[in-house]
C-alpha cells in the first residue's frame, strides 16, 4: 500500500465550512496527488506536489487549496465547502524505483459528504 | 487537454474473457495504465504499456497500439472477484501525472 494513509476516512459537513484532509505517507516519495472521484467521471486531478512546498494546479482546482510543509505529509483544504464537493476524495504517490514503470498508489479514501 | 473513453458497463459470465478497451487522445505519450478498483476500495495497479504490443501477465493482458491511440485489457479465465471497474489511465509527459477515463465497470455473472 506505499505506506499511504488518509484521515479523516469519513467526514459530514454543513456547507461553509473549512475542511482538511490529511494524506501521511511513510516512504519518503516525492510526487503526491489529490483527486476526486465521482460517478461519471472517473478520477479527476485537483493538485499535486513535487516536493516540500512545491504544488501545481490539476484540473479541479477551483475551490481547493493545498499545502506541503513536510514530505510526509500533504494537505487538501476546502475553504469553504458547497456541496458540489461532496465526492470521494483519494490521496496518492508516484513510486519512483528507478524503472520505467513509476505507477501511481493510491491511499484508502476519504468520503465527504457536504449538506 | 486530455480525452480519454472506455465503455461505461461490461458483463460477462464466469470462466469466459472480457475485453475492455481504451481510446485516447492526450498532447503527448509516457505510458498508459491500467488499474482495478473494487467498490467502496481504492484503485490498484494491474498493468502498464509504453510500447506498442502485448504484456501478459497471469491471467490479465494488456495491448497497446501507440498510433492508433489504442489499448485493451483482457480479462481471461473470469472470476467472481473479478467484478469491479476497471480504470484507464494515460500519463502525457514525463511529470507523472495520470488522466484517467471514467472506469468500465465489469460484472461478471455464475
Amino acid at each position: 500500500d506505499a505506506g499511504i494513509t488518509q484521515s479523516p476516512r469519513h467526514k459530514v459537513t454543513e456547507t461553509g465550512t473549512p475542511v482538511t484532509l490529511r494524506c501521511h505517507q511513510t516512504e519518503n516519495h516525492r510526487y503526491m496527488y489529490w483527486y476526486r472521484q465521482d460517478p461519471g467521471h472517473g478520477l479527476r486531478l485537483i493538485h499535486y506536489s513535487y516536493g516540500v512546498k512545491d504544488t501545481d494546479k490539476g484540473e479541479v482546482s477551483d475551490g481547493y487549496s493545498v499545502s506541503r510543509s513536510k514530505t510526509e505529509d500533504f494537505l487538501l483544504t476546502l475553504e469553504s465547502a458547497t456541496s458540489s464537493q461532496t465526492s470521494v476524495y483519494f490521496c496518492a504517490i508516484t513510486s519512483e524505483r528507478g524503472g520505467r514503470v513509476n505507477e501511481q498508489f493510491f491511499g484508502p479514501g476519504t468520503r465527504l459528504t457536504v449538506l | 487537454g486530455q480525452n480519454i473513453d472506455q465503455p461505461t458497463e461490461m458483463t460477462a459470465t464466469e470462466g469466459a474473457i472480457v475485453q475492455i478497451n481504451c481510446t485516447y487522445q492526450t498532447s503527448g505519450f509516457n505510458g498508459l495504465f491500467w488499474y482495478q478498483q473494487h467498490a467502496g476500495e481504492a484503485p490498484t495497479f494491474l498493468s502498464y504499456n509504453v510500447l506498442d504490443g502485448l504484456e501478459e501477465k497471469g491471467r490479465f493482458s494488456s495491448f497497446l497500439s501507440r498510433s492508433k491511440g489504442y489499448s485493451y485489457l483482457l480479462l481471461k479465465e473470469l472470476q467472481m472477484k473479478d467484478s469491479a471497474s476497471y480504470l484507464c489511465a494515460v500519463r502525457a509527459v514525463a511529470d507523472y501525472k495520470l488522466s484517467f477515463g471514467a472506469g468500465t465497470t465489469v460484472t461478471v455473472r455464475a
